[in-house]
């Protein structure tokens, strides 16, 4: 079993609809990281958070640390969010705080 | 800010043949990554540098891979021999901080890597 699970790993909604994407984990971790991927192939972090909640834009990322959990909101989508979303988290002091460990995936497509 | 910068951004080459990925961290960064994503295994980390410092080579697959990081502003992956199987992207990410839950990464664009 992968220590990240992401679901679902193919979403396709029409514009405006509200997104979440889900990532589970199974292991300690100092931090979740959700990344963005566009067709272009380029990453871009949008967030990295330890507990709560962070906004930007229209987009959300929440984390509970004892469900092993974090979600990703997009309100008012847009085709333009269409990309791949991944989930990464680094672990505890522990296990090396240096790696990240990725999820595989959600491929999120927004149709006009 | 130039960002990451990596180069080529595609590389075709044969079977046997070196090959050099190059990338220019953020300035002022002092940890810089290199990953590979392939669609069968996702992304994975192969090997990191802090202050220009090896700290984890754990991830290369193989001895044909090597890396370097000469200096602050730049690192190298080598591939030698390439085969195949290392067709993938390639991508090099940097960081403020070598604790990867206090800094995000800044991630180049890739070097999309064909290997026949």
């Amino acid at each position: 079993k992968n220590e990240v699970e992401q679901s679902p790993q193919n979403l396709t909604a029409q514009e405006g609809e509200f997104i979440t994407i889900n990532c589970s984990y199974s292991v300690g971790i100092s931090a979740l990281h959700w990344l963005q991927q566009h067709p272009g192939g380029g990453i871009v972090s949008l967030f990295m958070l330890s507990s709560g909640k962070k906004k930007h834009g229209r987009l959300i990322a929440t984390i509970n640390i004892q469900e092993k959990h974090s979600s990703l909101h997009i309100t008012a989508s847009h085709p333009r969010d269409s990309a791949v979303y991944i989930c990464a988290v680094s672990k505890g002091a522990n296990f090396g705080n240096e790696k990240l460990t990725f999820g595989t995936g959600t491929r999120l497509t927004i149709i006009p | 800010d130039a960002g990451v910068i990596q180069s080529p951004r595609h590389e075709v080459t044969e079977m046997g043949q070196e090959v050099t990925l190059r990338c220019k961290p953020i300035s002022g960064h002092n940890s810089l990554f290199w990953y590979r994503q392939t669609m069968m295994r996702g992304l994975e980390l192969l090997i990191y540098f802090n202050n220009n410092v090896p700290i984890d080579d754990s991830g290369m697959p193989e001895d044909r891979f090597s890396a370097k990081m000469p200096n602050a502003s730049f690192s190298t992956l080598k591939i030698q021999p390439s085969e195949p199987r290392d067709s993938a992207v390639y991508f090099c990410a940097s960081s403020r901080a070598r604790w990867i839950g206090n800094s995000p990464l800044h991630f180049g664009n890739g070097t999309r890597l064909t290997v026949t």
